[in-house]
């Protein structure tokens, strides 16, 4: 069975950072592109960024380039997103999603980033 | 940048059949999804690539696109179908406003 289990969300200040991690399991995770998507509160789906599955592509959406870094390490199944500069606008849950047939066939739980002071 | 556009609500009846629209240029060069989330939920893929359901959705939930509109068909709309759904173009991974389809 396909898991992905994200962690690491909580209360930063604006300004600060904050390292979102996604354990996988039940799937060669190495073999897959994997992608964080975001969700506001009461707002809709927003992808964020992804990564290729040996980590040679990486892309983001305008708002967090420069300011978020995507990660893998295959060895440990695990997907993580640094999140540096934080602005109240990327008050979210962070879901991991892995993509697949040009879609996100399976998703976390997701972990909400609440950036205030 | 590019857009997709939702109704942002849609109302149907119990075993009717639910029918929600997605626009965006050329959507049907661009592999559209459907996504289902439920209240406090992950959002869940229903259609993919247009017309393709995953193992595990009904049968009752169908995709079909045309030229720059995809569409998510619901059959005999069941009171567990109440929730959003999110059309996505994959192509910028662009997601739709989202739908909230209710049920009564």
């Amino acid at each position: 069975e396909v898991q992905l289990v994200e962690s690491g969300g909580g209360l930063v200040q604006p300004g600060g950072s904050l390292r979102l991690s996604c354990a996988a399991s039940g799937f060669t995770f190495s073999s897959y592109w994997m992608s964080w998507v975001r969700q506001a509160p009461g707002k809709g789906l927003e992808w964020v960024a992804n990564i290729k599955a040996d980590e040679s592509d990486k892309y983001y959406v305008g708002s967090v380039k420069g300011r978020f870094t995507i990660s893998r390490d295959n060895a440990k199944n695990s997907l993580y997103l640094q999140m540096d500069s934080l602005r109240a606008e990327d008050t979210a849950v962070y879901y991991c999603a892995r993509e697949t047939s040009n879609s996100f066939g399976y998703w976390g739980q997701g972990t909400l980033v609440t950036v205030s002071s | 940048s590019y857009e997709l556009t939702q109704p942002p609500s849609l109302s149907v009846s119990p075993g009717q059949t639910a029918s929600i629209t997605c626009s965006g240029d050329k959507l049907g060069d661009k592999y559209a999804s459907w996504y289902q989330q439920k209240p406090g939920q992950s959002p869940v893929l229903v259609v993919y690539q247009g017309t393709k359901r995953p193992s595990g959705i009904p049968e009752r939930f169908s995709g079909s696109i045309s030229g720059n509109t995809a569409t998510l068909t619901i059959s005999e709309t069941q009171a567990m179908d109440e929730a959003d759904y999110y059309c996505q173009a994959w192509d910028g991974k662009v997601f739709g406003g989202g739908t909230k389809l209710t049920v009564l």
